[in-house]
């Protein structure tokens, strides 16, 4: 019954490891996107994907690839990670891309990654 | 300037008080606007829209002033449940509908 669904809910990893983190919505939604909360609370996008092309890309390392298999997945893949990327993400879906019909554009978050890098 | 600023609290209130939470945006081209809540260790989840001149739904009323750029959210008489972080949120004019998240304001209702 989970709207926005991630995996792993907690993971904590070596330095230099790579790691994915996986996203399923099952809203039908068009959009999804992947956010970071770091220890400050802020929450930052990180990237969005809609109908399999990504919209936004913010200013995150390359080290940070978005993949997409189909509309209801979005999946972070983090390569060589830093202490730097400890903070929790979260996975986030919308049924519009752009403001639109009201309510379209609202957005469903998943619980959270919680990423512990050592 | 931050694109969207907000006092972090905490406010701290008893049960059934009126708070109020502002928050001021930095974009003049915003089209939408949001108050999401968010409880500790969760997700945000959104409490209300904010289209036009403001809406309200039970005890929870937010104001927009685009001349000012200014959101406000009012909650009456507060309960214990309502305690959490507040995120003022705002939709950049831009494709992608990008959110921007101001910092948050604590509330913390007290018996």
């Amino acid at each position: 019954d989970t709207a926005v669904s991630q995996t792993p809910k907690y993971l904590v990893t070596q330095m230099g490891n790579d790691k994915s983190i996986k996203c399923e919505q099952n809203l039908g939604h068009d959009t999804m996107y992947w956010y970071k909360q770091d220890s400050k609370k802020f929450l930052k996008i990180m990237f969005s994907y809609n109908n399999k092309e990504l919209i936004i890309n913010e200013t995150v390392p390359n080290r940070f690839s978005p993949k997409s298999p189909d509309k209801a997945h979005l999946n972070l893949h983090i390569n060589s990670l830093e202490l730097g990327d400890s903070a929790v993400y979260f996975c986030a879906s919308s049924q519009d891309l752009i403001a639109g019909e009201i309510g379209g554009e609202t957005q469903y978050f998943g619980p959270g990654t919680r990423l512990l890098v050592l | 300037r931050k694109e969207v600023e907000q006092d972090p609290g905490p406010f701290n209130v008893p049960e059934g008080a009126t708070v109020a939470f502002n928050c001021t945006y930095s974009n003049s081209a915003s089209q939408s606007f949001f108050w999401y809540r968010q409880d500790c260790r969760k997700e945000p989840k959104l409490l209300m829209s904010v289209y036009s001149s403001g809406n309200e739904d039970g005890r929870f009323t937010a104001q927009l002033n685009r001349a000012s750029q200014y959101i406000s959210l009012l909650i009456r008489d507060s309960k214990l449940s309502d305690s959490a972080t507040y995120l003022c949120v705002v939709n950049g004019a831009n494709a992608g509908n990008m959110l921007t998240f101001g910092g948050g304001t604590r509330l913390m209702v007290k018996p």
